[in-house]
């Protein structure tokens, strides 16, 4: 069984750069068969995609924060990983992992989510 | 890309049958068979419920089927039960490699 699970500091200064792992379990990040995705959800609000990122080290990014990001992969770990930088208050948000099939583009492993909240 | 056009909240009784309505537009929806829906509990993970408009993944209920016209895809739930009740997304691809979600449906189950 697949599984993924977020993790990181839930509280980020800002102006600062947060910084989440996604470790992978029961599947290998090198099998190539999948891009690995970040999502966000602020509080009340919708779902965002964030970016994802292929074994090749192929990145996408949302174009309306791809300057901020940077979705990177530890192949020894089986993990990957989201780096968003400047952030401010409206960056608060839960953060989901998940597995994204390529061609396709549909999300059919999650994380559960962990929460980051911007503030001083 | 924006976002996809969702009803905020929908609503229907034990045993009928309900349907959300996702917009995009001719450069999304419009363009791509690529149209995924998510079923999300707070507080848990979001779970893949159609994918590629109309497919249903394996151990999915058949209850929920999904279709396309034009621009707007449909997530039909039929046979409304109480589990039902959570928040629903749709998810399409955009072109240039990036998939743009709706901003959510609220399910109320009656």
């Amino acid at each position: 069984q697949v599984q993924l699970q977020e993790s990181g500091p839930g509280l980020v200064k800002p102006s600062q750069t947060l910084s989440l792992t996604c470790t992978v379990s029961g599947d290998s990040i090198t099998s190539g068969n999948y891009y690995w995705s970040w999502i966000r959800q602020p509080a009340g609000k919708g779902l965002e995609w964030i970016g994802r990122i292929y074994i090749s080290g192929s990145t996408d990014y949302n174009p309306s924060i791809k300057s901020r990001v940077t979705i990177s992969v530890d192949t020894s770990k089986n993990q990957f990983s989201l780096k968003l930088s400047s952030v401010i208050a409206a960056d608060s948000a839960v953060y989901y992992c998940a597995r994204q099939y390529p061609y396709y583009h549909y999300m059919d492993v999650w994380g559960k989510g962990t929460p980051v909240t911007v503030s001083s | 890309q924006s976002a996809l056009t969702q009803p905020a909240s929908v609503s229907g009784s034990r045993g009928q049958s309900i349907t959300i309505s996702c917009t995009g537009t001719s450069r999304d929806v419009g363009s791509y068979n690529l149209v995924s829906w998510y079923q999300h509990h707070p507080g848990k993970a979001p779970k893949l419920i159609i994918y590629e408009v109309g497919k249903s993944p394996s151990g999915v209920s058949n209850r929920f089927s999904g279709s396309k016209s034009g621009n707007t895809a449909s997530l039909t739930i039929s046979g409304l039960q109480t589990e039902d009740e959570a928040d629903y997304y749709c998810c399409s691809y955009a072109g240039g490699s990036i998939v743009v979600f709706g901003g959510g449906t609220k399910l109320t189950v009656l």
